[in-house]
């Protein structure tokens, strides 16, 4: 299994560029979330998802938008890039199992200019 | 609100020796886990805790929970210079917030011959 696939894994964008990070997860999972980690801050929550359909806004949500078409995919959108938005992006997805961990994908590098 | 602190933020280790992390939460939860990340990769789950008293370990890692008072520890034993990375805690939700988790800021590890 792929488990969960984040693409690209690096990107640049000019202040003010819009994106589409990608999130697909082949283990059926219906949890799924969007994480940001920026140095000394650990990592922080995005946007949620508990199944299709249904979102759900994290911590840090402003700026960006999610939307769950399908169990599979979870993708994240910059509407308008800022400098404040270079991070590292994670996506997770759960199988709402009481003892299982959250699986992370590789992570997308993004640098806005 | 919910937040989570880790102590130490940075950890230099001889080989041989032991060490504990800390990880301190300000309000009661179902669920603990501890990560592991290597520079520029994933994360990796290590454990989950789920109940007070819980302990689990694995090779020269172990992690503990009183949930009385909201503290986890992860304790180093003989430490090896493979186990250099940062770990990180987070706690969830709790009840069925699957994948809704809040992260410390990361224990950076780095262990020396």
């Amino acid at each position: 299994n792929a488990g969960v696939t984040q693409t690209p894994k690096f990107q640049v964008l000019k202040t003010g560029q819009s994106m589409t990070l990608q999130c697909a997860q082949d283990m059926n999972h219906e949890y799924m979330s969007w994480y940001r980690q920026d140095p000394g801050m650990g990592l922080r929550l995005i946007h949620y998802s508990v199944g299709a359909g249904i979102t759900d806004q994290g911590e840090v949500p402003n700026g960006y938008n999610v939307s769950r078409s399908t169990t599979e995919d979870f993708p994240l959108r910059l509407l308008s890039a800022a400098p404040s938005q270079t991070s590292v992006y994670f996506c997770a997805s759960s199988p709402g199992i009481y003892n299982s961990p959250l699986h992370f994908g590789n992570g997308t590098r993004l640098t806005v200019t | 609100e919910l937040k989570v602190e880790q102590n130490p933020l940075f950890l230099s280790m001889q080989e041989g020796k032991n060490y504990t992390i800390y990880c301190n939460y300000s309000t009661t939860s179902d669920r603990l886990y501890w990560y592991r990340q290597d520079p520029g990769k994933s994360l990796e789950s290590l454990f989950v805790l789920l109940s007070n008293g819980a302990v689990k370990q694995e090779g020269r890692l172990m992690a503990s929970l009183d949930t009385k008072a909201r503290l986890s520890t992860l304790h180093i034993t003989a430490a090896v210079h493979d186990l250099s990375a940062t770990y990180f805690c987070a706690l969830e939700d709790g009840g069925t917030s699957y994948g809704k988790l809040t992260f410390g800021q990361g224990t950076i590890l780095t262990v020396h011959p």
